[in-house]
């Protein structure tokens, strides 16, 4: 059973520019929640996305946006990327239902903005 | 708003050393909390949870206890091995799980043999 993956792995970026980030979740798990994790940080949750619609949003700017498709996958978008966005983005899944449905994280795509 | 503190990094143990993490935590209600290991090159894993006061979550040898009076959730293991060594986040929800997690800053654990 496939957990969670993301792609690319690594990315590198220049400032000004669009970045696209995939994941796809559990096998079952229909909701994808993304984080953000700078380096030496803890995980800031960015936004979740469930039946296709962005449920709640954490306090990130408008430049990053996301969409969920019919068979639960995700992606992340930043526009005019900065050299903040330089980070680990991790995608995680989950059922909807709380906290007898853990989060399950995939390894995280590297963004680098240069 | 709702926030981890957790111990400062890095901690650095001789191989069946008793490890603890001190977690603290400040919360509107009663949080569901948690704790997350990220081994180097992975994503988040999931060690072991409480979602009521004086619950006790376990798992691999792993301990936490959800103390209200203290608003803590240090994490202890008797005995650690190599294989421990990560970064490990302490981390709140609310009770029912439904707002998203909120992590602390992560206290890398280097475990030597």
């Amino acid at each position: 059973d496939a957990g969670v993956t993301q792609s690319p792995t690594h990315l590198i970026k220049t400032r000004g520019q669009q970045v696209t980030l995939r994941c796809s979740p559990k096998s079952g798990h229909d909701t994808v929640s993304w984080y953000q994790q700078a380096l030496g940080q803890g995980p800031q949750f960015i936004f979740q996305y469930y039946e296709e619609e962005e449920r709640q949003r954490g306090n990130f700017p408008d430049r990053f946006s996301g969409h969920q498709f019919p068979n639960y996958s995700s992606e992340l978008n930043v526009n005019a990327l900065l050299l903040g966005d330089s980070a680990l983005y991790l995608c995680a899944s989950s059922f909807i239902t709380g906290v007898d449905s853990p989060l399950h994280f995939g390894n995280g795509t590297r963004l680098t903005v240069t | 708003g709702d926030s981890v503190t957790q111990m400062e990094g890095p901690v650095t143990l001789s191989e069946e050393a008793f490890l603890t993490i001190n977690c603290t935590y400040t919360a509107t209600g009663y949080p569901s909390l948690f704790w997350y290991v990220q081994y180097p090159g992975e994503g988040l894993q999931l060690l072991l949870k409480a979602t009521k006061a004086d619950d006790k979550g376990s798992n691999k040898g792993f301990e936490a206890t959800y103390r209200k009076e203290t608003t803590s959730f240090h994490l202890e293991k008797g005995s650690v091995q190599v294989s421990d060594s990560a970064v490990y986040f302490c981390a709140l929800s609310d009770q029912s799980g439904n707002t998203p997690l909120v992590f602390g800053k992560g206290t890398r654990l280097s475990v030597i043999a």
